[in-house]
């Protein structure tokens, strides 16, 4: 099945900086899907791209897909304690029944 | 609505022993999935179901079986426990039509002894 490789894994980021994390794979993406899990938390669906070089803003979150739909990242601008938590990528296949998830990137955000 | 739910929310179980982790969503969706996290090893899909009466396997799903009898209902069951079964346990349904986005219940924290 697809796979999606998550980089970095782990990141201490300083309250009120930006950072970007980002999502990659070897094959063309029908689609992408971002989830955001707090800690202690279940998966929360933030978004989903399907067009070659798609950009969606959410509030402080910008979402991009790459023009070759084989990568994707996600920027966070003036990080709040609130953004804590493990930010998932993730693509469905089979039809979209299958949802193959990355390893997630772990943000801890440091006041 | 409830959403997603699931339970129990946590359970120690002894290796050989059996058990069902329930799911049930009140949204009339038809998609059901049961997904386990693993630290380091994001979600991984074990089974999924496109209706009731209909299930496919996943990624991992040797050691666990699901039946779909109602649109409601996904409970996965361990027939024999194993400790590389100790895991969070995630169920998740979605709409047919729709963005793909998936609703997720609050997780089961399963340890095997």
């Amino acid at each position: 099945g697809q796979q999606v490789m998550q980089i970095p894994q782990y990141q201490h980021v300083q309250e009120g900086e930006d950072f970007t994390t980002y999502c990659n794979s070897s094959t063309t993406l029908s689609n992408i899907q971002w989830y955001k899990q707090r800690p202690g938390g279940h998966p929360v669906f933030l978004i989903q791209l399907v067009k070659s070089g798609e950009v969606k803003k959410q509030k402080r979150l910008t979402f991009q897909f790459g023009e070759a739909k084989k990568n994707s990242s996600l920027h966070i601008t003036a990080t709040q304690t609130t953004d804590v938590g493990t930010y998932f990528c993730a693509t469905a296949s089979g039809g979209n029944n299958r949802l193959a998830f990355g390893k997630g990137n772990q943000v801890v955000v440091i006041p | 609505n409830a959403g997603v739910t699931q339970t129990p929310k946590f359970q120690v179980l002894k290796t050989g022993q059996s058990m069902t982790l329930q799911c049930a969503q009140d949204m009339n969706h038809e998609y059901m999935s049961w997904y386990r996290q693993d630290p380091g090893m994001g979600l991984r899909l074990i089974h999924y179901s496109v209706g009731a009466g209909i299930t496919d396997q996943g990624e991992v799903p040797n050691g666990y079986n699901v039946s779909r009898s109602t649109t409601e209902d996904f409970p996965l069951r361990l027939l024999s426990a194993a400790p590389s079964q100790t895991s969070v346990y995630f169920c998740a349904s979605r709409p047919r039509a729709g963005p793909n986005e998936q609703f997720f219940g609050p997780g089961t924290r399963l340890t095997v002894l």
